[in-house]
């Protein structure tokens, strides 16, 4: 079935970087938009980004801008999120999901990864 | 920047009808979408393009547009529904969650 699969939970120190892997299947990588959502302890959705997985192109939320890099490896299916110079604010809960858009028009998200949890933590 | 406005919680007793808005400007210009989460999962697209379900959702679900509103409405609401429902909209080119509602069933 299609699924999205993410790397287990990562502990880091305040201002180290953490890399969170998304794993597809079950689907063509890259007819879907990959998003990156995060969720702090106890509150909402905060939308991070988006990488294309066929050209590589990505749109970060302006907030992110400067910190986050997505990538993609086509050849195994995978999308990649670096978040750096991590703060005890950072600590959350960190999503993948896909996205089908049309000639702008977008479909939503209607698979999730499952989820990993980032703890920022001296 | 573009924001979307829920209101924190919405209560409803088994069976009836549970409505949970969210506010933008000129919203009903833009598609939304809906999330459900519940504790410890990950969030479910049940709705998109405003008011269309995604295929196997229950067709209790519905979804409408107006003005600055857009409503999700669960109708004969059962205790599995007992959720945080999240709407969603794309301002330019990124993507803008409403803060969530918490629906009670009761």
């Amino acid at each position: 079935q299609e699924q999205l699969v993410q790397s287990g939970a990562e502990v880091k120190r305040p201002g180290a970087s953490v890399m969170v892997s998304c794993k597809a299947s079950g689907y063509t990588f890259t007819a879907f938009y990959i998003h990156w959502v995060r969720q702090a302890p106890g509150q909402g959705l905060e939308w991070m980004g988006r990488i294309n997985p066929k050209s590589g192109g990505t749109t970060y939320a302006h907030q992110f801008q400067g910190r986050v890099t997505m990538t993609r490896d086509t050849s195994i299916s995978t999308a990649y999120m670096e978040l750096s110079s991590m703060r005890s604010d950072d600590t959350a809960e960190y999503y993948c999901a896909r996205e089908r858009e049309v000639g702008a028009t977008y479909y939503g998200m209607d698979v999730w990864g499952q989820g990993t949890t980032v703890t920022v933590s001296s | 920047s573009y924001e979307l406005t829920q209101s924190p919680s919405v209560s409803v007793s088994p069976g009836q009808t549970a409505s949970i808005t969210c506010s933008g400007d000129k919203l009903g210009e833009r598609y939304v979408c809906w999330y459900q989460q519940k504790p410890g999962q990950s969030p479910v697209l049940v709705i998109y393009k405003s008011r269309r379900r995604p295929s196997g959702m229950p067709e209790r679900y519905s979804g409408s547009t107006s003005g600055n509103t857009a409503t999700l409405t669960i109708s004969g609401t059962q205790a599995m529904d007992e959720a945080d429902y999240y709407c969603q909209a794309w301002d330019s080119s990124t993507v803008v969650f409403g803060g969530g509602t918490k629906l009670t069933v009761l």
